[in-house]
């Protein structure tokens, strides 16, 4: 099964960009990268998922590498309400498997 | 919006009990989902259903139990409760077999006595 890598934790200031790094260096080619976020007290919320190329929603994009192994999330204006756990997952037979993710902290 | 409830936030039972946790969804969602979630260890799929009377087991489905006998709703069953089975809960559900965004409820924290 691939699995994910990523920093236990992370911190960011209000208003700048967060970037999290993914690493998934045994994806396979039809292997979709996921990521979801977790505040405390709360149940995972889907973020945005992607296959091969660049992806952008309205809360953050994903920027996955040519080749693959990597991938990065970004929040283009962090604020203190996305202070959260935040996982990436690799979709292995219509499974999502969390790992512990990284803990965004957003400070003013 | 989906919502996805769960009958209790907190709940607290004894070692041997028979335990339901309740999760339904009000969008039509074909696939459902319980997790349970503990420190250092993330989420864990215990058993997931694609459709009504349907169930799969995951990963650790050892000691429990579900039940799907309506669409929207999905039933775990902890048969005897036990200290280990002391856990947040995470009910999931979404639209279809191969599209995995899944809504999640808010969590049902069980303690076993």
């Amino acid at each position: 099964d691939a699995k994910t890598t990523q920093p236990p934790s992370m911190d960011c200031a209000e208003g700048r960009a967060a970037n999290l790094p993914c690493n998934h260096s045994t994806i396979s080619g039809n292997e979709y990268v996921y990521w979801y976020r977790q505040i405390h007290s709360q149940g995972p919320q889907y973020i945005i998922h992607g296959l091969k190329n660049n992806e952008t929603n309205e809360m953050a994009s994903l920027i996955i590498t040519e080749d693959r192994k990597s991938s990065t999330l970004i929040l283009p204006h962090a604020t203190l309400r996305d202070t959260a756990v935040y996982y990436c997952i690799v979709l292995t037979s219509d499974k999502l498997i969390f790992g512990t993710g990284t803990r965004l902290q957003v400070f003013p | 919006d989906v919502k996805v409830t769960q009958s209790s936030r907190y709940l607290v039972k004894r070692t041997g009990e028979k335990v339901f946790l309740e999760c339904v969804q009000d969008m039509d969602h074909e696939n459902m989902f319980w997790y349970r979630q503990d420190p250092g260890l993330g989420l864990r799929l215990i058993y997931f259903s694609y459709d009504v009377k349907m169930k799969e087991k995951g990963d650790i489905p050892e000691g429990y139990s579900v039940s799907r006998e309506k669409k929207e709703r999905f039933s775990l069953i902890l048969e005897s409760a036990s200290t280990n089975q002391t856990s947040m809960y995470l009910c999931a559900s979404s639209l279809v077999r191969d599209y995995n965004e899944q809504f999640f409820g808010p969590g049902t924290r069980l303690t076993v006595l």
